[in-house]
């Protein structure tokens, strides 16, 4: 069974770099076969508000990311290590948010891509 | 890029009921749409991908329907555990949420 523990931060300062981690547990995130090839993806939700995609990466390292965050957003992938990363740079107030990592799952080889396995969630505060 | 516009954003209702969400999309993603319930202090859970595939030990009750640009969830008879906030979710292209809808009592 799967699971994913996003790790990082929990106060940052405007202006900062965020700097998270997703540990894949369970399984490879390497998986090496043309079928259930998986999305590596990052996601957050600021308080009280609804759910926002950042990007994702491919086991070959093509990223894509959501283009209101482009310009700040590196998502990498270190398979020695069985994690993926998130860097936002230059925080402010409008980042805080609880961020989770998820693993989107073709089921069918079809491209049908959707989250099949969510981290539990990290909480981030951007305070001055 | 492609907008998702969910409605309504809330709603009341009661157990036994038979509940809705519309989703709709700004332009055309087939039936590269996927549907998520998330309670309160959890992370998302997905519900329906494909538009109408159930996820494997999801409760019938839960059904999707829909292509194009409208899409439906339907929950056709509402349980306790099922109060929660539902989300949609295009896959057309990189990815696109919508805004949520919240099922309250």
């Amino acid at each position: 069974q799967v699971q994913l523990q996003e790790s990082g931060p929990g106060l940052m300062k405007p202006s900062e770099t965020l700097s998270l981690t997703c540990t894949v547990s369970g399984g490879p995130i390497n998986n090496g076969g043309p079928i259930n090839n998986y999305y590596w993806s990052w996601i957050r939700q600021p308080p009280g508000k609804g759910l926002e995609w950042i990007g994702y990466i491919y086991k070959s390292g093509d990223t894509y990311y959501n283009p209101s965050l482009k310009s700040r957003v590196t998502i990498s992938l270190n398979m020695s290590k069985n994690q993926f990363s998130l860097n936002l740079r230059s925080v402010t107030a409008a980042d805080t948010a609880v961020y989770y990592c998820a693993r989107e799952k073709d089921p069918n080889g079809k491209f049908y891509y959707y989250m099949d396995v969510w981290g539990k969630g990290t909480t981030v505060t951007v305070s001055s | 890029d492609i907008q998702m516009t969910q409605s309504p954003s809330s709603l009341s209702a009661s157990v036994g009921d038979r509940v809705t969400i519309t989703c709709r999309a700004s332009q055309s993603i087939t039936n590269y749409l996927n549907w998520y319930q998330q309670k309160p202090g959890q992370a998302p859970k997905v519900l329906i991908y494909a538009a109408s595939t159930l996820q494997s030990g999801v409760p019938s009750r839960f059904g999707g329907s829909g292509s194009g640009t409208d899409f439906t969830l339907t929950i056709t008879s509402l349980q306790p555990e099922d109060f929660a906030t539902y989300y949609c979710q295009q896959s057309y292209t990189t990815r696109t949420f919508g805004q949520g809808t919240k099922v309250e009592i």
